[in-house]
């Protein structure tokens, strides 16, 4: 079974660009999250799909930051402008219905 | 508010000393609390869970955890490490919702000496 595939692994870009994060879940999995970790701070939840439908977007940061999940298949998420507050590693996770999380590798995202 | 602390930002043991990474959570009810590890270029891996039931969990890699009620702690424990088990580790506990979200603490950095 394939797992969680999250892609770039890195990225760096200059303030003011944009950037698209993608995510392929298992398949089969109806829960996507993102989560995002600040250097040195905790990792925090960004979002929560229930197939195609955002379940929970409460821990988005602002509106330069827009997620997408098409057909219930692979997420995206877009940052922009992006701004160096917004670097960090993004982390995507799938589930079905339970904690039964599997998380991807992460993107690590320098905004310089 | 529900919140998870890790104290120990980083800690050094020697390869083949017992381990104990601290973790105290702030929650209303019983919480759902968890381990994940994640080593260099992996992503986060689940070592342990408590849900209910007996407070002493076993996981994988030789791991355990202990949950206590009385003190609000979760503390994972090994008792020889590995260079292997040099990584990053973290706890966390499920928020009580409909969204099986997970509240995490900043994670500790776990150094080996040979």
């Amino acid at each position: 079974e394939a797992g969680v595939t999250q892609f770039p692994s890195h990225s760096v870009i200059e303030k003011g660009q944009t950037v698209t994060l993608r995510c392929d879940p298992i398949s089969g999995h109806d829960n996507l999250y993102w989560y995002r970790r600040v250097m040195g701070k905790e990792i925090k939840f960004l979002l929560h799909f229930v197939k195609e439908s955002k379940q929970d977007e409460s821990g988005m940061p602002n509106n330069r930051f827009l997620a997408e999940r098409t057909g219930g298949t692979y997420s995206t998420l877009k940052v922009q402008p992006a701004e160096l507050e917004d670097s960090g590693v993004y982390f995507c996770a799938s589930s079905q219905n339970n904690y039964g999380y599997t998380f991807g590798s992460g993107t690590r995202l320098t905004v310089v | 508010a529900q919140s998870v602390t890790q104290p120990d930002i980083h800690i050094t043991v020697s390869e083949g000393a017992s381990l104990e990474l601290r973790c105290n959570y702030s929650y209303g009810a019983t919480p759902y609390l968890f381990w994940y590890v994640q080593s260099p270029g992996q992503g986060l891996q689940l070592l342990l869970k408590y849900f209910s039931g007996d407070t002493l969990v076993q996981g994988i890699k030789g791991f355990e955890a202990e949950f206590k009620r009385s003190q609000s702690s979760f503390n994972l424990r090994k008792p020889s490490v590995h260079w292997s088990d040099a990584a990053e580790y973290f706890c966390a506990v499920g928020a009580r919702n409909s969204n099986y979200q997970l509240i995490w603490g900043a994670g500790t950095k776990l150094i080996i000496k040979p």
